[in-house]
């Protein structure tokens, strides 16, 4: 069963960086490309970025395009997403996900809180 | 992509009801829909892709219907458990828009 875990989150001043990371078990890691999707506060969620399984193949939301990026160690079964120049709009939960392809976000972690304020 | 606005925002309802949500494409998606739970403080949780389709061990009490720029959910005797926040996703594509979020609440 796909587990996904999240942390890094916390608060953080506004040009600041933060990285989060995502710990996977359960199932074959290098096998799936992976997501970050993240949820402002009473907002509905909003995809972030993507990362295919090898690694080579990433791609981002308008929103976050030069200031964000998504990484992955397969090795260590786990996805990053280093975040810089951070503005109090990215304030929220990130969660990283797996897309089911015709069906959904199938399967999410637990989210990492990050708000950026001064 | 298409903009997703759902309507009621809030709805109060008891144990047992019958309740509906509606999404609204701005544009014709299809059958692309996706219906999510989200309970306080918890990741969403996946209830009904391809606007109909229920994911494995969702009960059967969720519905999905609809197709093209309009889509519901119906819940058939509501239980303690689904009270919570439900969302739409426009799911032609992994960046689709989620809807703002419909919260049904206890009466």
């Amino acid at each position: 069963q796909m587990q996904l875990v999240e942390s890094g989150g916390g608060v953080v001043q506004p040009g600041r960086s933060l990285r989060l990371s995502c710990a996977a078990s359960g199932f074959s890691f290098s096998d799936y490309g992976l997501h970050w999707v993240r949820q402002a506060p009473g907002k509905g969620p909003e995809w972030v970025a993507f990362i295919s399984f090898h690694g080579t193949n990433k791609e981002y939301a308008d929103s976050v395009k030069g200031r964000f990026t998504i990484s992955r160690d397969n090795s260590k079964k786990t996805l990053f997403l280093e975040m810089n120049s951070l503005r109090t709009d990215d304030t929220a939960a990130y969660y990283c996900a797996n897309w089911g392809g015709d069906t959904g976000f199938d399967n999410w972690g637990q989210g990492t809180l990050v708000t950026v304020s001064s | 992509d298409s903009r997703m606005t759902q309507s009621p925002s809030t709805l109060s309802a008891s144990v047992g009801d019958r309740v509906t949500i509606t999404c609204r494409a701005t544009h014709t998606i299809g059958s692309w829909l996706a219906w999510y739970q989200q309970r306080p403080g918890k990741a969403p949780t996946l209830l009904i892709y391809k606007a109909s389709a229920l994911q494995s061990g969702v009960p059967s009490r969720f519905s999905g219907s609809g197709s093209g720029t309009e889509f519901n959910l119906t819940i058939s005797n509501l239980q303690p458990d689904d009270f919570a926040t439900y969302y739409c996703q426009q799911s032609n594509s992994y960046s689709g828009t989620f809807g703002q979020g419909t919260k049904v609440e206890i009466k």
